[in-house]
């Protein structure tokens, strides 16, 4: 069975921080990986998605990388902004795609 | 350009009653799937269709939960006898394609008393 875990739970940093989000897996066998964010009452926004065959993608101030040999992925944020402020999930694609999830990190960003 | 939708947006219920559950996927999207957050618990799928074939309904936690999707069109989510631990926020998703973006709606939270 799957297991997600994601470290650090919780993270405060300062405006204009670089900052990386941990996300480990137990299943090298993954279809692929997804990076979402979640804000409070809303449902998840997708940010990246890594196929299995890939090592890394790109958005914008986000960089998510994928190890599979290693049951790794980290999500890089550059010159965070307070609009950051989120829960980030991640979440691993198995069969079906049916996706398994980590806890989230809470991540805030103080002005 | 609507999103993935679901209604209602919360629900209250007494233990004992049934509730259903609704989902409209974005047009056009073949794969649709449930899942459910308990508070403090990381979301955990329950249930997927996709196309015309036979749904994977591995992750129902009971046999109190069902789901029904007609064609690509909206599904629903039927909870029987609910109890408190049924208590959560339930959220749809749908993708165009399996293994692809899955998009999230906004979730029903359900509270059984």
């Amino acid at each position: 069975k799957q297991e997600v875990t994601q470290i650090p739970a919780a993270l405060s940093v300062p405006e204009g921080e670089n900052l990386v989000l941990n996300c480990s897996f137990t299943d090298s066998a993954i279809y692929n990986l997804q990076w979402f964010r979640q804000d409070p009452g809303k449902g998840l926004t997708s940010l990246l998605l890594i196929q299995s065959s890939q090592r890394e993608q790109t958005s914008g101030r986000l960089n998510a990388s994928l190890d599979k040999s290693s049951g790794r992925s980290t999500l890089y944020i550059a010159a965070s902004q307070p609009g950051d402020s989120a829960t980030y999930l991640c979440a691993i694609g198995g069969s079906n795609y049916k996706l398994t999830f980590g806890k989230g990190t809470l991540l805030t960003v103080n002005p | 350009g609507a999103g993935v939708s679901q209604s209602p947006s919360n629900k209250v219920t007494e233990k004992g009653k049934d509730v259903e559950l609704r989902c409209d996927p974005i047009s056009g999207h073949t794969a649709l799937y449930w899942y459910r957050q308990r508070l403090g618990q990381g979301l955990e799928f329950l249930i997927y269709f996709q196309g015309n074939s036979a749904p994977d309904k591995s992750g129902l936690p009971s046999d109190r939960f069902s789901a029904e999707r007609t064609g690509e069109s909206v599904s629903t989510l039927t909870i029987q006898r609910t109890q408190q631990e049924d208590s959560a926020v339930y959220l749809c998703a749908s993708s165009l394609d399996p293994g692809i973006t899955q998009y999230f709606g906004p979730g029903t939270r359900l509270t059984v008393l």
